[in-house]
């Protein structure tokens, strides 16, 4: 089966650098996925990782290392915006995907 | 351009009775899904379809069914709804791999489902 592992919660404050971890044990690898979902709203798509290394997409960055079964969601010059919850998924065979359990992120002023 | 809808946003049931979430997408997307969020627990899978007229059950079908009879529309049934049912319900849709090679979930506002 698949399993995924993250923080429940981090807290920063504004400007600084914040990393959310996830590790997975999954059967069957296919990349790995992040999102956020604001308190009240739908989750939304940030990034994915399909091989191992960093991409990058403004302040957000997502590392991936397949080797480790290790995965992490990088977040710069951090805004009160940002608070919200983030996810990472997998996606499976059969087109279906399974969610972290999110990590609630508090920006502080 | 509204993406996937979900219909009704809130609704109260009273145990055992049935009910029905309407999930809408106009992108063409082959791929739906329901999940359900529960504090704590993230999203869990209840049944998902990868074309129309084919149905496959997620990770805690039990309770629900679903039907996809038309490209555009999933429909996820509670026969006897529980307390345990209590939940914010997100439908999502998705296509092909887009070029990166990442399959993109976009998801509808969510529909909250309370039963006494």
């Amino acid at each position: 089966g698949q399993s995924l592992e993250q923080p429940s919660e981090v807290t920063a404050v504004e400007g600084a650098i914040v990393q959310i971890n996830c590790t997975y044990q999954t059967s069957g690898f296919y990349g790995l996925s992040w999102y956020q979902q604001h308190d009240g709203g739908a989750p939304t798509f940030l990034s994915y990782n399909g091989l191992d290394g960093l991409e990058e997409t403004g302040r957000f960055s997502s590392f991936l290392s397949r080797s480790d079964s290790y995965g992490y969601l990088l977040l710069q010059e951090l805004q009160m915006k940002d608070s919200a919850s983030y996810f990472c998924a997998v996606p499976r065979l059969g087109q279906n995907f399974v969610f972290g359990p999110g990590t609630r992120l508090s920006v502080l002023p | 351009n509204a993406g996937v809808t979900q219909t009704p946003k809130f609704r109260v049931l009273k145990t055992g009775q049935s009910m029905t979430l309407l999930c809408a997408q106009d992108m063409n997307h082959e791929y739906m899904y329901w999940y359900r969020q529960d504090p704590g627990m993230g999203l869990r899978l209840i049944h998902y379809s990868v074309g129309e007229g084919t149905t496959a059950k997620g990770e805690v079908p039990d309770g629900y069914n679903v039907s996809r009879l038309k490209k555009q529309n999933f429909l996820l049934g509670l026969e006897s709804a529980a307390p345990s049912q209590t939940s914010v319900y997100f439908c999502a849709s998705s296509s092909s791999r887009d070029r990166s090679g990442a399959n993109v979930l976009t998801f509808g506002a969510g529909s909250r489902l309370t039963v006494l």
